[in-house]
């Protein structure tokens, strides 16, 4: 069954980076796109970008150009977001979903939180 | 960027009821309007895909509407299982762009 397993969450310093993961199993990770989604406590949700794992492909929203870096890693069918230059308003929980046209699995969220 | 408009952000209502809610977007996005459904502390979930397209093993109480810019969500008999908060998302052109959210209440 596809699963997306998301790394634990972060308790990071302003103006630091931090890089969360979504290990993907259950079907074949280089053959569909991961998405990442932004929700803040008690917001909405906001789109971040994708990236299709199979040749490494990215697309950002633009408000995320310089925030966000999206790899992945096809051996070990992993994506990744990294964060970087962090303020209080990078707090959040962080979603990959996986997109076939709309979003039929996603990953538990991350929370990461910018503290000093 | 295309803005979805929302409506109503809260709601409460009895069991039984049928409920509806409303994704108005700023410019025609061609059925290209998913739901998805948030329990507290939980990821979303797919509900409803390109408008009006049913879930795998979503119940059929839950049915989508719509065109142009306007979309409706219809649950026709609330469930208590179904206290959640609704968002729509529109995937008709990039960047994708959700609804604000619906909360769904039991009376």
């Amino acid at each position: 069954q596809v699963q997306l397993q998301q790394s634990g969450a972060e308790l990071v310093k302003p103006g630091s980076s931090v890089k969360i993961s979504c290990k993907a199993s259950g079907y074949t990770f280089t053959s569909y796109d991961m998405h990442w989604i932004k929700q803040q406590p008690g917001n909405g949700l906001e789109w971040i970008g994708w990236i299709y794992p199979g040749n490494g492909n990215t697309k950002y929203n633009q408000k995320f150009n310089g925030k966000a870096t999206l790899t992945a890693d096809k051996s070990s069918s992993t994506a990744y977001m990294q964060l970087s230059s962090l303020t209080s308003e990078d707090s959040a929980v962080y979603f990959c979903a996986r997109y076939t046209w709309y979003f039929d699995f996603w990953g538990p969220g991350t929370m990461v939180t910018v503290s000093s | 960027d295309i803005q979805m408009t929302q409506s109503p952000s809260f709601l409460s209502a009895s069991v039984g009821d049928r409920v509806t809610i409303n994704c108005k977007a700023s410019q025609n996005i061609n059925k290209y309007l998913d739901w998805y459904q948030q329990k507290h502390g939980e990821a979303p979930k797919l509900l409803i895909y390109n408008t009006n397209n049913l879930q795998t093993g979503i119940p059929s109480r839950f049915s989508g509407s719509g065109s142009g810019t306007d979309y409706t969500l219809t649950i026709s008999s609330l469930q208590p299982e179904d206290v959640a908060t609704y968002f729509c998302l529109q995937h008709s052109s990039r960047p994708l762009t959700f609804g604000s959210g619906t909360k769904l209440e039991i009376k």
